[in-house]
């Protein structure tokens, strides 16, 4: 059974720093990783998705990084705003499977 | 809006009341699912359906019934609600993209079993 946890659970970090989000899953044997976003009151919104045979992906100032073989996945923000401000959770499927396997989660503040 | 939408947003139940949490979207998706979140836990699947008249259950079912009424709707009941099922429960449709699936999430719907 897939395991997938985030580390630390909660961040804050003053804007303008680089940041990195944590990551990790049990079975290496992904179909893909997803990085989603919820706002408090809000559903998820998928930030970006790595493919098990890629590495990393990019979408502005995030950066997301999977290294299959060790089991982790980092996501991280460039340049920080209070606006990104919001829990982030990775999420893994297996192959021949769409259900997604969400981690437990990084409540990330952005402090003015 | 086109996505996904849940009712109630908010919910007191007693114990033992039973209740059914209400799930559309309106993107023609084939697979639907149902999701609860809680604190230090992260999202956990409830059920599952991939098309009209199936469903399958997650990780953790019990205490919960499922209907996918139609191609649109996919309902949650809770029979005889518990404190336990204090939660916020998600709906999630998905469509394939290429190779991959695109997910759309409700805004969730907080339920409180005292």
């Amino acid at each position: 059974k897939q395991e997938v946890t985030q580390i630390p659970a909660a961040l804050s970090v003053p804007e303008g720093e680089n940041l990195v989000l944590n990551c990790s899953f049990t079975d290496s044997a992904i179909y893909n990783l997803q990085w989603f976003r919820q706002d408090p009151g809000k559903g998820l919104t998928s930030l970006l998705l790595i493919q098990s045979s890629q590495r990393e992906q990019t979408s502005g100032r995030l950066n997301a990084s999977l290294d299959k073989s060790s089991g982790r996945s980092t996501l991280y923000i460039a340049a920080s705003q209070p606006g990104d401000s919001a829990t982030y959770l990775c999420a893994t499927t297996n192959f021949g499977n769409e259900k997604l396997t969400f981690g437990t989660g990084t409540r990330l503040t952005i402090i003015p | 809006n086109a996505g996904v939408t849940q009712t109630p947003k908010f919910q007191v139940l007693k114990t033992g009341q039973s209740m059914t949490l209400q799930c559309a979207q309106d993107m023609n998706h084939n697979s639907m699912y149902w999701y609860r979140q809680d604190p230090g836990m992260g999202l956990r699947l409830i059920y599952y359906s991939a098309s009209e008249g199936t469903t399958d259950k997650g990780e953790v079912p019990n205490g919960y019934n499922v209907s996918r009424l139609n191609k649109r709707e996919f309902s949650l009941r809770l029979e005889s609600a518990a404190p336990s099922q204090t939660s916020v429960y998600f709906c999630a449709s998905s469509v394939r993209q290429g190779f991959n699936y695109g997910y759309t999430f409700g805004s969730g719907t907080r339920l409180t079993v005292v």
